[in-house]
């Protein structure tokens, strides 16, 4: 099993509608990251949280660490937002693990 | 800043030939990521260092695969003897402490 699992794998959404995307690990972390990348495959990093919640424009990170869960959420989704958006985790005296990414399309 | 810099874009050579990819982090950055990203395995980290020092190597894949950072400017990452199975977009990325790190645009290796 993976330590890092993302869903949904694949997302199509219309635009203006509110997205989740969700990320559960397996191990202790010291933060976990989101990170976008485009269809080009350039990659930036969205956020990185180790409690609570951040927000950004219009995506907002959650995370639980208890229930070692985090979410992204996109509000009034754009189809600039198209990507894939990735969940990495640092797990505690250990490499950075990558989720399988999760694939946005949004639609005009 | 120009971000970070990752040369040359794209790679392509024969199996045995030697690779070099380089990297100029962000100026002031005082950590440096190598990453390999594959369609079957994903992104991977292969290495970072702190202030040019390397912290962890464990996921370099094999003794093929050699990484320096002589200064805080620069960093290469070498493959010797190069294999097809190495074809992959390389991806180096710098932080400042241990926040947001900028990912550059990558290097595309394709090893024939």
């Amino acid at each position: 099993k993976n330590e890092v699992e993302q869903s949904p794998q694949n997302l199509t959404a219309q635009e203006g509608e509110f997205i989740t995307i969700n990320c559960s690990y397996s191990v202790g972390i010291s933060a976990l990251h989101w990170l976008q990348q485009h269809p080009g495959g350039g990659i930036v990093s969205l956020f990185m949280l180790s409690s609570g919640k951040k927000k950004h424009g219009r995506l907002i990170a959650t995370i639980n660490i208890q229930e070692k869960h985090s979410s992204l959420h996109i509000t009034a989704s754009h189809p600039r937002d198209s990507a894939v958006y990735i969940c990495a985790v640092e797990p505690n005296n250990n490499d950075m693990r990558f989720g399988a990414g999760t694939r946005l399309t949004v639609k005009p | 800043d120009a971000g970070v810099i990752q040369s040359p874009r794209h790679e392509v050579t024969e199996m045995g030939q030697e690779v070099t990819l380089r990297c100029k982090p962000i100026s002031g950055h005082d950590y440096l990521f190598w990453y390999r990203q594959t369609m079957m395995r994903g992104l991977e980290l292969l290495i970072y260092f702190n202030n040019n020092v390397p912290i962890d190597d464990s996921g370099m894949p094999e003794d093929r695969f050699s990484a320096k950072m002589p200064n805080a400017s620069f960093s290469t990452l070498k493959i010797q003897p190069s294999e097809p199975r190495d074809s992959a977009v390389y991806f180096c990325a710098s932080s400042f402490v241990e926040e947001t790190q900028y990912f550059g645009p990558g290097t595309r290796l394709l090893v024939l």
